[in-house]
């Protein structure tokens, strides 16, 4: 049971433009969310996170928003630049952290 | 370098074997997350420790895997007479806290290859 999704397994974007990389969940109950980039062959790095009580968190060129009622949050990178290029995974917190299957982003130059 | 530590980076076994993997969390952090991640899937969490403690191990699978957190030393994931569906990146997190408001410090992962 996938208490966390990202439907979109790849994203493609343009260099200097914006990518937005969506994930859902299913559980009302999740009072924080964060944000994890990775690259091949490393463990997952922490990006941005948000708590239940905001709908929105920035961080330099990151933005994270959380849609409570639609139990939807995204992250917003602008401008998207190469080094961009990784997995990123969303995760959710209730007794532990739930991980979305990932979104594979490459930043075209 | 006081990141999590994760030995060894890869580890082939033969079914039957046992596998042991090692995590060495960050300075300071007494809290440990052991994570799975099968191909083409998001990463699963399997069990989270303090020192010697086990704390929850709701996601271990119910035969053949255990872990632990000595007083001293790396926490061990221990997998024994291991199959083919045990191959996949282990992930291992350490946090400060143990709530998880914390952001939580993964390593780089041990890559287990059953043959």
């Amino acid at each position: 049971d996938q208490q966390v999704k990202q439907n979109s397994p790849s994203l493609s974007v343009q260099e200097g433009r914006i990518s937005i990389l969506n994930c859902d969940y299913t559980n009302s109950m999740f009072d924080y969310f964060l944000w994890y980039k990775k690259y091949p062959a490393e463990g997952p790095t922490f990006l941005i996170s948000i708590s239940s009580i905001k709908d929105k968190n920035e961080d330099g060129r990151f933005t994270v928003f959380l849609n409570k009622s639609a139990k939807h949050l995204s992250l917003h990178i602008v401008p998207s630049q190469p080094g961009d290029s990784a997995v990123y995974f969303c995760a959710a917190s209730g007794n532990q952290f739930y991980f979305g299957t990932g979104t594979s982003l490459t930043v075209i130059p | 370098n006081a990141g999590v530590m994760q030995n060894p980076r890869h580890l082939v076994r033969r079914r039957g074997q046992e596998a042991r993997l090692r995590c060495s969390p960050m300075k300071g952090h007494s809290h440990v997350y052991w994570y799975r991640q099968l191909p083409e899937e998001g990463l699963k969490f399997m069990v989270y420790l303090q020192k010697e403690n086990i704390i929850d191990e709701s996601g271990m699978p119910k035969e053949r895997f255990s872990a632990e957190f000595p007083k001293e030393g790396p926490s061990i994931l221990r997998i024994q007479q291991v199959v083919r569906g045990d191959s996949a990146a282990y992930f291992c997190a350490s946090s400060q806290q143990g709530t998880v408001t914390y952001e939580q410090y993964f390593g780089p992962g041990t890559r287990l290859t059953v043959t």
